[in-house]
């Protein structure tokens, strides 16, 4: 079965800390990668996706992750965290016939 | 960000109970999909609706039925629900494209089964 680690469940930094949350899938064929943050209160938004070219992604707030095909990865890296970027990650994985995949998520907590 | 609405926002509800969650998006998408937020645990996929055919059905329990009737809305009734169906519902919408797909969620329905 396909499936999604988010190895890190909950994150606790500093404000202008450096993040990486870590994103390994299982699946040997061709995917489109993403992830989505849900800030607290609010709905589940699009961070940044992968589909192809560059394996380095840029998304928005400064965020970018780095697709690396032989270690099945897509991390997910910011320089300089901020007390707003407090929220939950997911990464998701879309495989052949359009499935998608979801980790369990990491909660990011940032300390002021 | 009003792409995609969901109704209610929160029920409560006993396990003897029949409602509906209902889900509206204003994107023009063709492909709309239920999904089951619980705590510690991945977003479940419970139902795919391309061109308002439901094209995946990832074993969902009975008691849970969708129902599409046109490209922009989809509603999940639920009837003699348990306890452990007590989650976040959340409803996303996409273009589907081969090879590029782009869900976007909407707030979700939290609820909750007595």
């Amino acid at each position: 079965a396909q499936s999604v680690s988010q190895h890190n469940h909950h994150v606790i930094l500093s404000e202008a800390a450096s993040l990486e949350l870590g994103c390994n899938y299982s699946y040997g064929g061709t995917v489109n990668l993403f992830w989505y943050v849900q800030y607290p209160g609010q709905h589940l938004q699009l961070l940044l996706k992968y589909f192809s070219g560059d394996p380095l992604v840029k998304g928005i707030k400064g965020f970018e992750a780095e697709f690396i095909k032989s270690k099945f990865s897509f991390n997910l890296r910011k320089p300089s965290v901020q007390w707003s970027d407090t929220a939950e990650y997911f990464c998701a994985v879309m495989a052949r016939g359009d499935k998608f995949y979801f980790g369990s998520g990491t909660k990011l907590n940032v300390k002021p | 960000e009003t792409g995609v609405t969901q109704t209610p926002r929160h029920l409560v509800m006993g396990m003897t109970n029949k409602k509906s969650l209902k889900c509206e998006q204003h994107l023009g998408h063709n492909a709309m999909y239920w999904y089951k937020q619980s705590a510690k645990k991945p977003l479940e996929l419970m139902f795919v609706y391309s061109l308002e055919e439901r094209v995946e059905n990832n074993s969902v329990p009975s008691r849970f039925s969708p129902e599409c009737p046109n490209s922009s809305h989809l509603f999940l009734h639920l009837h003699t629900l348990q306890p452990e169906d007590s989650a976040l519902y959340l409803c996303a919408s996409s273009q589907r494209l081969a090879g590029s797909d782009t869900q976007y969620f909407g707030p979700g329905t939290r609820l909750t089964v007595l």
